[in-house]
């Protein structure tokens, strides 16, 4: 059965610095998709950003950034700039490409203070 | 486009006492989901339907079940509460293509329901 871990369950950062949140996973599956979800005090689940495990290339979304290492198994997200906004649960989640449910690790919770 | 929303927000309950979360979607999309989010636990998997017609279980299925009325409604129904069942309930949708190429794939998740069981 896949799982996936969060080892950091709290972090903070100060405004306009970097974070990076780390997050590891268990599959013998070759394909898959991982993301990374956000999920501020008003309790929404927002996707930040998705990676297909066939693609080489980190994903990117604007001061969102990921750092796959397929064979580390190891998917870890990258805030640059980060902001008051930025404050929220993080979840990692994984999806095999013959499921269809997402698996979730415990979520980090980041905290951005000015 | 509404997306996902769901219904109530926020419910109490006696041990012992029944009620569905209602959960509808206006994107078109096939599969549906619910799941369940507890402190320390994150999310996990109560049941999903990855069609119309169709619904299997997930992780921690027991206490509960599933209708998919139609494509837009998945309810789900807790018989007899219990107080373990207290948590907060997201529902969420989509897509799925096995294409092994697309980008499909997002699940989108409603706004959740926070259930407490006295």
């Amino acid at each position: 059965a896949q799982t996936v871990t969060q080892s950091q369950p709290e972090m903070s950062v100060q405004e306009a610095e970097t974070v990076t949140l780390s997050c590891t996973y268990d599959t013998s599956e070759s394909n898959y998709y991982l993301f990374w979800y956000k999920q501020p005090p008003s309790r929404q689940m927002i996707l930040v950003i998705r990676q297909e495990a066939y693609k080489q290339q980190n994903a990117t979304e604007n001061r969102f950034s990921v750092n796959f290492q397929k064979a580390a198994k190891s998917f870890s997200l990258k805030i640059s700039d980060s902001q008051l906004g930025d404050t929220a649960m993080y979840f990692c989640a994984f999806m095999s490409q013959a499921g269809t449910a997402l698996i979730f690790g415990k979520g980090t919770t980041l905290s951005v203070s000015s | 486009n509404a997306g996902v929303t769901q219904t109530p927000k926020f419910q109490v309950l006696k041990t012992g006492q029944s009620m569905t979360l209602q959960c509808a979607q206006d994107m078109n999309h096939n599969s549906m989901y619910w799941y369940r989010q507890d402190p320390g636990m994150g999310l996990r998997l109560i049941y999903y339907s990855a069609s119309e017609g169709t619904t299997d279980k997930g992780e921690v299925p027991n206490g509960y079940n599933v209708s998919r009325l139609n494509k837009r409604e998945f309810s789900l129904r807790l018989e007899s509460a219990a107080p373990s069942q207290t948590s907060v309930y997201f529902c969420a949708s989509s897509e799925i293509s096995r294409s092994g190429r697309s980008s499909y794939n997002e699940q989108f998740f409603g706004p959740g329901t926070r259930l407490t069981v006295l």
